[in-house]
């Protein structure tokens, strides 16, 4: 496809249930970030990678959020024993350049993650 | 800190009656700073980047501005379909990653 695709597109879960996110970013590019987004907020940075490597990991809130891009094309992010707060939309974007660029990052449209 | 803060929170016109939108930053150092439009349900979507102060970028009704404290998007003539969240980003120099740091955004509606 021509742009960053997200699945699901909406997800329910149990609280203390592990969650996996999908993120199929542009072709060719080689870097791809994921955000979080609270309602009425802008995006938040999680984490970067670049190709295969996952060069930031600043942005994770806990150690039950695990990211991985093996390929350096698709990338999944894992939330293990979900809480009520990790409800949130979450983002993935991509862009052409490594770190070094500027380049703009194009945005998936989102899983929205609702824990019950 | 680094900081990005958008103003107004939210912003109503009338068709035609044009405006501005304020995004101020404070960061270490600015490798470029980005407006990006979002729908409801949707991702952001990218407007423009900005590099250095005294830019300007233009986009049909939108223009983009850069100082070295903040950046205005002006909207001349906004139509309906221009409705939207306005939100800005920026980008750091340094380090190993050039994540975005966001605004909280700027809902704008449009009335015909």
């Amino acid at each position: 496809g021509a742009g960053v695709s997200q699945s699901p597109r909406y997800k329910v879960a149990k609280r203390g249930q592990d969650v996996a996110l999908r993120c199929d970013p542009i072709s060719g590019h080689v870097s791809l970030f994921w955000y979080q987004q609270a309602l009425g907020q802008g995006p938040e940075f999680l984490t970067y990678f670049q190709n295969e490597a996952q060069l930031d990991k600043s942005g994770l809130p806990s150690d039950r959020f695990f990211a991985e891009r093996p390929e350096g094309s698709v990338s999944t992010l894992k939330i293990q024993r979900t809480q009520q707060e990790d409800s949130a939309v979450y983002l993935c974007a991509s862009s052409l350049e490594g770190f070094m660029g500027s380049q703009p990052q194009h945005f998936g449209d989102g899983t929205r993650l609702s824990i019950l | 800190e680094d900081q990005v803060t958008q103003s107004p929170e939210a912003l109503r016109l009338q068709e035609g009656e044009s405006s501005s939108l304020n995004c101020s930053y404070t960061v270490s150092g600015l490798r470029g700073l980005f407006w990006y439009r979002q729908d409801p349900g949707k991702g952001p979507e990218f407007l423009f980047t900005l590099y250095s102060a005294g830019e300007e970028k233009e986009k049909e009704r939108l223009k983009a501005t850069l100082t070295k404290k903040e950046s205005f998007l002006h909207i001349t003539a906004p139509k309906p379909e221009d409705s939207a969240t306005y939100l800005c980003a920026a980008q750091l120099k340094g380090g190993a990653t050039n994540k975005l740091i966001f605004g909280t955004g700027t809902l704008l509606a449009v009335q015909p």
